[in-house]
Formats: C-alpha cells, sequence, structure tokens
C-alpha cells in the first residue's frame, strides 16, 4: 500500500542551525510529494511540492528534493529561525486516487534563541 | 488566496447528541476533505467528495456522515456522538482530482464530547 515515514520528533534546534527532517515512501505509481507546516493553533499550510522525480520544491528558505532511487523527500534548511517552530507533515497523493493525500505522522520542530 | 472556513474553532458536544461540523471553501473546488488529527496518529481520512452530492468513504468512515449539497460546502455529521470522537477535525479543499494539485487547509475544529 502507499504510505509515508517520517522521523519522530521532536527535534529540538538552536536559532540558525541547520535542519533536516527525513521523510520516506512507499507508492504505488508515481506519486507528488508535499510538506505541510501546521503552527500552533492553526491549521495545515502547503510549504512545498514536487511532482516528478529530481524535482526539488522550495519556499521561505525550505527545500526538499523528490529522490525516487531513495523513495524520499527530506526537508532541510540552512538557518532555522525561532518562527520555525511547528509540526511539518510529509506527504504524498498517487494519481488516480481522487487526489487524496495520504501523511506521515508529522515531525515537531522547537527552535530556541 | 483559497480560503477554508470552518464554522467553530471550539465545541463542545455531549455524549449522544447528533453533530454538525461546517465547511465553506471560496474557490470553486471540485473536491473536498474531511480529516480527523489525533497525537501520534497523524491526520486520517474521514470522507471526501469529488463533486456535488458524491461522497466516498475515507479511512476511518465509521461514526461519521458527510452531506454536499452545494459546491461551496461540506458537513460532517457526527450521527450520536461519543467521547472517542474527541478530536482536531481539519477541513480541505482542492481545484481538482489531479494528483499534483495541493490541498488547502482550514483552521481547524477542536471537538470534545463529554
Amino acid at each position: 500500500g502507499n504510505s509515508v515515514t517520517q522521523m519522530e520528533g521532536p527535534v529540538t534546534l538552536s536559532e540558525e542551525a541547520f535542519l533536516t527532517i527525513n521523510c520516506t515512501y512507499t507508492a504505488t505509481g508515481y506519486p507528488s510529494l508535499f510538506w505541510y507546516v501546521q503552527y500552533p493553533g492553526e491549521g495545515l499550510q502547503l510549504l512545498l511540492k514536487a511532482t516528478k522525480a529530481d524535482d526539488k520544491g522550495s519556499n521561505k528558505g525550505f527545500e526538499a528534493t523528490y529522490r525516487k532511487e531513495t523513495t524520499s523527500f527530506h526537508l532541510e534548511k540552512g538557518s532555522v529561525q525561532v518562527s520555525d517552530s511547528a509540526v511539518y507533515f510529509c506527504a504524498l497523493i498517487v494519481s488516480g486516487g481522487y487526489n487524496k493525500l495520504i501523511f506521515g505522522a508529522g515531525t515537531r520542530l522547537a527552535v530556541h534563541p | 488566496d483559497v480560503k477554508v472556513t470552518q464554522s467553530s474553532r471550539y465545541l463542545v458536544k455531549r455524549t449522544g447528541e447528533k453533530v454538525f461540523l461546517e465547511c465553506v471553501q471560496d474557490m470553486d473546488h471540485e473536491n473536498m476533505f474531511w480529516y480527523r488529527q489525533d497525537p501520534g496518529l497523524g491526520l486520517r481520512l474521514i470522507y471526501f467528495s469529488y463533486d456535488v452530492k458524491m461522497k466516498e468513504k475515507g479511512d476511518i468512515p465509521e461514526g461519521y456522515s458527510v452531506s454536499r449539497e452545494k459546491k461551496e460546502r461540506f458537513s460532517l455529521i457526527l450521527e450520536s456522538a461519543s467521547t472517542n470522537q474527541t478530536s482536531m477535525y481539519l477541513c480541505a479543499s482542492s481545484l481538482t482530482a489531479r494528483s499534483n494539485q495541493p490541498q488547502h487547509f482550514g483552521d481547524g475544529t477542536r471537538l470534545s464530547i463529554l
């Protein structure tokens, strides 16, 4: 079946540290991949996406590259800020599936000054 | 910008009550979705709809029903609320069923069943 596995949190970093949140997937066919972010008390916001192998999604200093050979879509940021503290969800959509998202369990990031 | 609006941010109901959660989107999206979010379990799909009056079961439909009488509105119904339905409920919409279309989420309704 289709599934997404994320590294367990919480991830605790100091401001300006380098961030990596690992995400791997299992999917039939060729999925589109997404990262969503949820700030405290809010719904999910789309952070970035990639729709085919070797695509790099980027937004707000975050990047993730669609790696078909390793079935991975790791999220990275070179220098995190306190305002990046949130829960990050990796997700995929498989074509032909009514656009249904399959989510990972989420990774909580806490950034301290 | 797409706006997905959920009618309540917080809701407290009693066991056995019939509960309605409302969601409205303003961008003429075809698809709408209801999820619940629980600690350690992530987001799980309850129901979705790809057109007016059309609905499909998600992964955890038991105890829920939905209604989509107009394109912009998608309602989640708890027929007889139980304490294990205490959760955060998130509504989402997407333009079409194509796989590269992202879903846009509302701010969520935190529902407590006493």
